[in-house]
């Protein structure tokens, strides 16, 4: 079956820019998180959503960061006022419901985002 | 400070052999353990989940986890080429309040694999 998709790939941002990261997770799956992975570095968790409700966003790094998931399936994370240090690559997971055990996170395949 | 440890390699192994990958995390109450491979420029891929102590085989990869010394590891028997990649370790450590599941890797390790 399909995976999870994210669009677009890749985004040149001009600093100052707002951009905008789409995240379509895997049908059925009810959870959905984002993470921040800068080049030889593991992921780093943002945000994570339980349907529609945003359950934990401790890790968004200011307030220039913003998500959301309004309908329970598709995400968007949207950066303002981009900054240098915004360039990564942004991951999307989804996994089935952990709250019941199914914990596995599935990732899509990033958004590369640089900020010149 | 939450953390998972691993040694950043390169690891290198002939073709043939067995690679074991090692990762330690710091927090007790972590109850959900995962190891993915990253491809250069591509996205994690879940390898391998474990919850429970003892060892877990999937095909040519087994699992260990050790929760008395907080410690979880990764074979790959009869390592092939196609093998060579970065593993992330992966930790769910549980925090107060909400239920969430965010998971925190390691920085991964860089396996090569010789012909």
């Amino acid at each position: 079956g399909a995976g999870v998709s994210q669009s677009p790939r890749y985004k040149v941002a001009k600093r100052g820019q707002d951009v905008a990261l789409r995240c379509d997770p895997i049908s059925g799956h009810v959870s959905l998180f984002w993470y921040q992975q800068a080049l030889g570095q593991g992921p780093e968790f943002l945000t994570y959503f339980q349907n529609e409700a945003q359950l934990d966003k401790s890790g968004l790094p200011s307030d220039r960061f913003f998500a959301e998931r309004p309908e329970g399936s598709v995400s968007t994370l949207k950066i303002q006022r981009t900054q240098q240090e915004d360039s990564a690559v942004y991951l999307c997971a989804s996994s089935l419901d952990p709250s019941k055990g199914a914990e596995e996170q599935y990732f899509g395949p990033g958004t590369r985002l640089t900020v010149t | 400070q939450k953390e998972v440890e691993q040694n950043s390699g390169p690891l290198s192994v002939p073709e043939g052999a067995i690679a074991s990958l090692n990762c330690t995390y710091s927090d007790r109450g972590s109850q959900s353990f995962f190891w993915y491979r990253q491809y250069s420029g591509k996205s994690p891929e879940l390898i391998m989940s474990i919850y429970s102590n003892g060892d877990k085989e999937d095909g040519r990869f087994t699992a260990q986890l050790n929760k008395a010394s907080q410690y979880v590891s990764l074979l790959i028997r009869d390592s092939q080429p196609s093998d060579s990649a970065t593993y992330l370790c992966a930790v769910n450590i549980p925090y107060s309040g909400a239920g969430s599941y965010q998971l925190t890797f390691g920085k991964g390790t860089k396996l090569s694999v010789i012909p």
